[in-house]
């Protein structure tokens, strides 16, 4: 199992600019989530989807849309880059167990806006 | 909503020593509090985490303490070694799980 996987890894955008951050999991695993790290300020929710069909806000959704392409797929889409936006960004995936209710994060696309 | 305070922000301590890492949170709703660890360059990983029915786990050398009362819990690692270094975070969250909110990280240094 890859777990979950993120493209591309490194970016560069000029302010203005768009692309689309993708995510996907072979976990099958109901929720999904973006993060954003910047140095000294942990992990920021973006925004959340509970099960297929379904987003929700998070902390810092500003700037940023979401689309729950199927089960596997969560993209993270940026429409018009700002250097606010430079940050590293974590997709990841949880199912709700037992016991925990572990969230697995991929590897993270590393952002620069210029 | 929900605010997670982490200190201290950087811990420096000698192999064999315990290292001990505060969390507060603002959110009396809040009921699931996990811990996750990030190497450097790496992606974060589960480490422990603890429900708010229980006031304490412990797995091998880590252990997670939850005061409700007081809002507060705490990470704790004994017998520290060089591979402890790495930033942790620790996090809250209510209801369904899903939308956690996390603390600003404490970077571990364990010098041999």
């Amino acid at each position: 199992n890859a777990g979950v996987t993120q493209t591309p890894k490194f970016q560069v955008l000029k302010t203005g600019q768009s692309m689309t951050l993708q995510c996907a999991q072979d976990m099958n695993h109901n929720s999904m989530y973006w993060y954003r790290q910047d140095p000294g300020m942990g992990l920021r929710l973006i925004y959340y989807s509970a099960s297929e069909g379904t987003t929700d806000k998070g902390e810092v959704p500003n700037g940023y849309n979401v689309s729950r392409l199927n089960k596997r797929e969560f993209s993270l889409r940026l429409e018009s880059a700002a250097p606010s936006q430079t940050s590293v960004y974590f997709c990841a995936s949880s199912e709700r167990g037992i016991s925990s209710y572990e969230q697995y994060f991929g590897p993270g696309t590393r952002l620069t806006v210029t | 909503g929900e605010n997670v305070e982490q200190h201290p922000s950087t811990l420096s301590v000698q192999e064999g020593d315990s290292a001990v890492i505060k969390c507060t949170y603002s959110d009396s709703a809040s009921n699931y509090f996990p811990w996750y660890k990030q190497e450097l360059g790496k992606r974060p990983q589960l480490i422990i985490d603890i429900r708010s029915n229980v006031g304490e786990k412990k797995d091998q050398r880590i252990a997670v303490t939850l005061n409700k009362t007081a809002k507060h819990f705490s990470l704790h690692i004994t017998e520290t070694q060089p591979e402890d270094s790495a930033v942790y975070f620790c996090a809250a969250s209510r209801g369904g799980f899903q939308k956690l909110v996390f603390g600003t990280g404490t970077r571990l240094l364990v010098s041999p």
